[in-house]
């Protein structure tokens, strides 16, 4: 069984252009999460999928973020017009639909952004 | 406000030493989950225990062991005997189920822990 998979490892940018982030969940997973860690902080969430229903979304995740899951199998999270404060890991995480709606998340390798 | 504090920011030990990881966090909720992950150098965090907030047996796995007192609503870790590969980034989360917050976890800021040769 694969793991969670994240496409960019490592992203550079210059301020103000778009990036895309690739998330893939482990199969038949049908939760998907995003979060987002800065240098020497926890991750914090950004956002969260039932297959593909976007249902939550922090206030972390301003009007220049956007996350798709179109199929209910991999995620997009796309920054438009990137800003330095961007610049951190964008971590990935799947887990199954447990018992009382939680489940283990399992988080994959994260995307760490860079904009300069 | 803060919901998992991890109060240790670095802890280093010799190899074979035993290290302890302090967490306390906070909940107005009853039903709640504690878990700690890892994150080494590379960077993805990996899951190595959870507890639910109605059982506080303490159990041990391995050279993991941990102690969960919801009196002090802490969620302390052990790793026994301590290897060089063990050196890495701790974090312990919480997560909470009140219905509509039951998928998004709240970590602690992380302990670093460096294992000496």
């Amino acid at each position: 069984d694969t793991g969670v998979s994240q496409d960019p490892r490592h992203k550079i940018t210059k301020r103000g252009q778009n990036v895309t982030f690739r998330c893939d969940p482990i199969s038949e997973h049908n939760r998907l999460y995003w979060y987002r860690q800065t240098l020497g902080q926890g991750p914090e969430f950004l956002t969260y999928f039932q297959n593909e229903a976007q249902l939550e979304k922090s206030r972390l995740l301003s009007d220049r973020f956007s996350a798709e899951r179109p199929k209910g199998s991999f995620s997009t999270l796309e920054i438009q017009h990137t800003e330095q404060g961007d610049s951190a890991m964008y971590l990935c995480a799947s887990s199954p639909t447990g018992t009382y709606g939680l489940d283990t998340q399992y988080f994959g390798p994260g995307t760490r952004l860079t904009v300069l | 406000a803060q919901k998992v504090t991890q109060a240790q920011t670095e802890i280093s030990v010799v190899e074979k030493e035993d290290v302890t990881l302090d967490c306390v966090y906070e909940t107005r909720d009853t039903t709640y989950y504690l878990f700690w992950y890892k994150q080494p150098p590379s960077g993805e965090l990996v899951f190595l225990i959870r507890r639910n907030s109605f059982d506080e047996q303490n159990e041990i796995s391995g050279r993991y062991s941990w102690n969960f007192q919801k009196s002090t609503s802490s969620f302390n870790f052990t790793i026994t005997a301590s290897q060089v590969v063990d050196s890495a980034v701790y974090f312990c989360a919480l997560s909470e189920f009140n219905g509509s917050n039951d998928y998004k976890l709240s970590f602690g800021a992380g302990t670093t822990v460096t294992v000496r040769a």
